[in-house]
């Protein structure tokens, strides 16, 4: 069965702090992992990763894949209160269903 | 900007009701998607929607019924409510089911059953 697991489920830290947030998988047919911040409302999205080894950085968050060792980290620096949020990780599948497996969220609190 | 737009936002039912959760997206996508998020258990898929035309049950379809009415809106209706309904309900769209495209999620209805 495919899953996604990320970890930990809910972290607090305080302005400044870097976190790291862990997303391992087991799916057949890999196509792609995605990365979404959710706040109140709908998720929106922060990265693709289709390659693994190669980066992806916008401002303070960055991600990176390894599809050898079947996980993804998004890495935040310098955090701050706007950061607070449910971060989520799916994993885009080309099985039968073409469907997105969410993991359950890291939520993570930042305080001033 | 609309991009996906689903009413109601809020709705409380009771035991037995039926209803019906609207989505409609204005980017000409061809994928369409509900889920559901519940505490600790992250986002579900219920149905899905490849192309106009077509549906197909996700991971826990039992007790939802969907349409896809025309390549632009996708609707979920609860036949019966139930108590275990009571989530968040995500509609979704994205380009087709073929590329790499993000998903685009609304901005979520809130189900309360009673």
């Amino acid at each position: 069965e495919d899953k996604v697991v990320q970890s930990p489920l809910s972290l607090v830290v305080h302005e400044g702090d870097t976190v790291t947030l862990n997303c391992s998988y087991e799916v057949t047919n890999f196509r792609s992992l995605l990365w979404y911040k959710q706040e109140k409302k709908a998720p929106t999205f922060l990265f693709m990763l289709t390659s693994s080894g190669i980066e992806k950085k916008s401002g303070r968050l960055s991600s990176i894949l390894d599809k050898k060792e079947l996980f993804s980290i998004l890495n935040i620096t310098a955090t701050q209160t706007g950061d607070s949020a449910v971060y989520l990780c799916a994993v885009d599948t080309t099985s039968g269903t073409y469907k997105y497996i969410f993991g359950t969220g890291t939520r993570l609190k930042v305080l001033a | 900007n609309a991009g996906v737009t689903q009413t109601p936002k809020f709705q409380v039912l009771k035991t037995g009701q039926s209803m019906t959760l609207q989505c409609a997206q204005d980017m000409n996508h061809n994928s369409m998607y509900w889920y559901r998020q519940d505490p600790g258990m992250g986002l579900r898929l219920i149905y899905y929607s490849a192309s106009e035309g077509t549906t197909d049950k996700g991971e826990v379809p039992n007790g939802y019924n969907v349409s896809r009415l025309n390549k632009r809106e996708f609707s979920l209706r609860l036949e019966s409510a139930a108590p275990s309904q009571t989530s968040v309900y995500f509609c979704a769209s994205k380009p087709d089911r073929y590329s790499g495209n993000t998903i685009y999620f609304g901005e979520g209805s809130w189900l309360t059953v009673v």
